[in-house]
């Protein structure tokens, strides 16, 4: 699997949008993106995912590039809940049994 | 809604002793994983299942074993705990969108 880049820390203001970005320079065209989040003390949450479209549920977008070379994910409206720590995980499912690979992750902090 | 539970969420167990993390889902998945997760090093596989009484390492698995007699139920097992072992334990079913367990704080003393 591909492997991620994030930064490790972002900060928001509450009501605003919150952009976080993922690098995955050298992932394959059968590989998806996926996103979790972990808000503190508790288990990780799936968010979303995609291939090469852009996708939007009730908790998010993702906007992926053409080149697929990198992604961001966008709460729209972010609010004090949303703080905690994003991961972005590319994952091939060829093969795969879903063995999910966390990285550092990118600390979200929303803030009044 | 899907629900994955631990049988506790926090666990204080002394060295040596056999300890049994117990973790059930209600939504019939194939799939369910263990890890741990510890500050600085993030969370990493211990075990996974894609099937009763199959089981496969992670990245892990050693000082840890697993049972799967039924779909919606995964134990872990240490056989023998030690203070290294200290850690959040989390459960997850699903296979790629995974469904997680609050955690067990496990403390080897």
């Amino acid at each position: 699997d591909a492997k991620t880049t994030q930064p490790p820390s972002m900060d928001c203001a509450e009501g605003r949008a919150a952009n976080l970005p993922c690098n995955h320079s050298t992932i394959s065209g059968n590989e998806y993106v996926y996103w979790y989040r972990q808000i503190h003390s508790q288990g990780p949450q799936y968010i979303i995912h995609g291939l090469k479209n852009n996708e939007t549920n009730e908790m998010a977008s993702l906007i992926i590039t053409e080149d697929r070379k990198s992604s961001t994910l966008i709460l729209p409206h972010a609010t004090l809940r949303d703080t905690a720590v994003y991961y972005c995980i590319v994952l091939n499912y060829g093969g795969s049994q879903g063995n999910l690979i966390f990285g550092k992750g990118t600390k979200l902090s929303v803030k009044p | 809604d899907v629900k994955v539970t631990q049988s506790s969420r926090y666990l204080v167990k002394r060295t040596g002793e056999k300890v049994f993390l117990e973790c059930v889902q209600d939504m019939d998945h194939e799939n369910m994983f263990w890890y741990r997760q510890d500050p600085g090093l993030g969370l990493r596989l211990i075990y996974f299942s894609y099937d009763v009484k199959m089981k496969e390492k992670g990245d892990i698995p050693e000082g840890y074993s697993v049972s799967r007699e039924k779909k919606e139920r995964f134990s872990l097992i240490l056989e023998s705990a030690s203070t290294n072992q200290t850690s959040m334990y989390l459960c997850a079913s699903g296979r790629y969108e995974q469904y997680f367990g609050p955690g067990t704080r496990l403390t080897v003393t």
